[in-house]
């Protein structure tokens, strides 16, 4: 199995900042990397696509970008809403995600 | 819209089996692979089983970790997808999720999940 390491684990940041979290794969994953969104009590919203291709209805200030085996994704002007738990996961093989990221407001 | 539907979950006995369901709407079944990925209360996330389409013959595959103990299914006619999970373990407690997978197995659509805990 690739394995996917993400960092932070955790984040505070305020209002207006930018965010980035980290994703590694234990080997290349070729651009095969998604991002999604997870809300406490909901379940998780594609946000990125191959590696940085925007999923229909998410907003601009969400991208991703990376290549091999690093990976990330940016939130520009952090909003109230983008609160929430953050994961990668690689699709080059059987799909695995990263341990996730969790995101509060400081 | 797309709309996915889990139906299923509940309290089971290690050892039991259950049948989990996922009703599916606003989109050409027929065209997608179907999923189901699993979350333990606080943790993250895991990828237990694909179907893929007519195209591909019904191939499917399962996670390492619990293949030989899962099954995926699919009819195309009620557009719904299915997992049955049998020798239950407590560590399969779990919310499961059902999702839509394009060709690139990213899931582009999840359903709101389905609760399963397995206790005695």
């Amino acid at each position: 199995d690739i394995q996917m390491t993400q960092s932070p684990a955790s984040l505070s940041a305020s209002l207006g900042e930018t965010v980035t979290i980290e994703c590694r794969a234990s080997e290349d994953i070729y651009n095969g990397l998604a991002w999604y969104q997870q809300k406490p009590g909901k379940s998780p919203q594609l946000l990125i696509y191959n590696a940085n291709s925007l999923h229909t209805g998410v907003p601009s200030r969400f991208s991703g970008s990376g290549s091999g085996t690093q990976y990330s994704l940016k939130i520009n002007s952090l909003q109230s809403e983008d609160v929430a738990s953050y994961f990668c996961q690689q699709y080059y093989d059987y799909p695995t995600f990263g341990g996730g990221t969790k995101l509060e407001l400081k | 819209e797309v709309q996915i539907l889990e139906t299923g979950g509940g309290l089971v006995k290690p050892g039991g089996s259950l049948r989990l369901s996922c009703a599916t709407s606003g989109f050409n079944f027929n065209d997608y692979f179907m999923n189901w990925v699993r979350q333990a209360p606080g943790k993250g996330l895991e990828w237990v089983a694909q179907i893929r389409n007519k195209n591909y013959n019904y191939a499917t595959y399962y996670a390492e970790s619990l293949e030989g103990r899962v099954t995926i299914s699919r009819d195309d006619s009620k557009s719904s997808v299915y997992l049955q999970v049998s020798s239950l373990r407590a560590e399969d407690t779990a919310i499961y999720y059902c999702t839509r997978s394009a060709y690139g197995s990213y899931f582009d659509y999840w359903g709101q999940g389905v609760m399963v805990t397995v206790s005695s």
